[in-house]
């Protein structure tokens, strides 16, 4: 199972929105609403912030929103804050019945 | 409130074998599915294996078949990684991590016990 493929990096100003990708096939992201987004911070055990696709556990800001187009998930931050600087990585469940990560990507606040 | 907290991390050399620990608290841990992710030194997140909350299905990485065996006793609130014939690519972080009882992502995950393995 090949990991999704995320954007390395993507910056933004603070105040800003920004948009992360995360494209897989038609046995992971394009086959299910089982994907779901995490946030990392240096050092730290990932964090759930998105899952089935576009739902926010409770106590995660509505600055963070999913969304899903065929084969491609997405991640906006809007309002971008400097404590958004982090990690993200995106993940779906399979038609094998595993779990497949995206490749990740490194989010600076400029 | 959950915690998991994993154990049984350390030094060993290729060829060798590790037995990770997870124990878990603040929810009914026999309910729940589980999962093993690992993260290499500086690299993305990498799915290792899962088991169901009565063991009756389990499923392991490509990377990990043969090598590695998940479990779980349900009466010690403890899920386990068995690591053998370790390779220096194995060298990560383990996290354990709980997958939703309603539909497949993970909910809560241990700080995560690094594995080293190198001569």
């Amino acid at each position: 199972q090949s990991a999704l493929t995320q954007p390395a990096s993507v910056s933004g100003s603070p105040g800003q929105s920004i948009t992360i990708s995360c494209t897989g096939t038609t046995s992971d992201v394009g086959l299910y609403k089982y994907v779901s987004w995490y946030q990392q911070h240096p050092g730290k055990a990932p964090t759930l912030m998105i899952y089935d696709v576009s739902n926010r556990p409770s106590g995660v800001s509505n600055r963070f929103s999913g969304s899903k187009s065929g084969n491609t998930a997405s991640l906006t931050i809007s309002g971008l804050q400097t404590e958004d600087e982090a990690d993200y990585y995106c993940s779906s469940y399979t038609s094998s019945s595993t779990y497949v990560f995206g490749t990740g990507t490194k989010v600076t606040v400029l | 409130e959950v915690q998991l907290v994993e154990s049984g991390g350390g030094l060993v050399q290729p060829g060798g074998s590790l037995r990770l620990s997870c124990a878990a608290s603040g929810f009914t841990f026999s309910s729940y599915s589980m999962n093993w992710v690992r993260q290499a030194p500086g690299k993305g997140l990498e799915w290792v294996s899962y088991i169901s909350s009565s063991s009756s299905m389990i499923y392991y990485a490509d990377s990990v078949k043969g090598r590695f065996t998940i479990s779980r006793d349900n009466a010690k609130n403890s899920l386990y990684l068995q690591m053998n014939s370790l390779r220096d690519e194995d060298t990560a972080v383990y996290y354990c991590a709980r997958e939703n009882g309603g539909s497949y992502y993970e909910d809560y995950w241990g700080q995560g016990t690094l594995v080293t393995v190198s001569s």
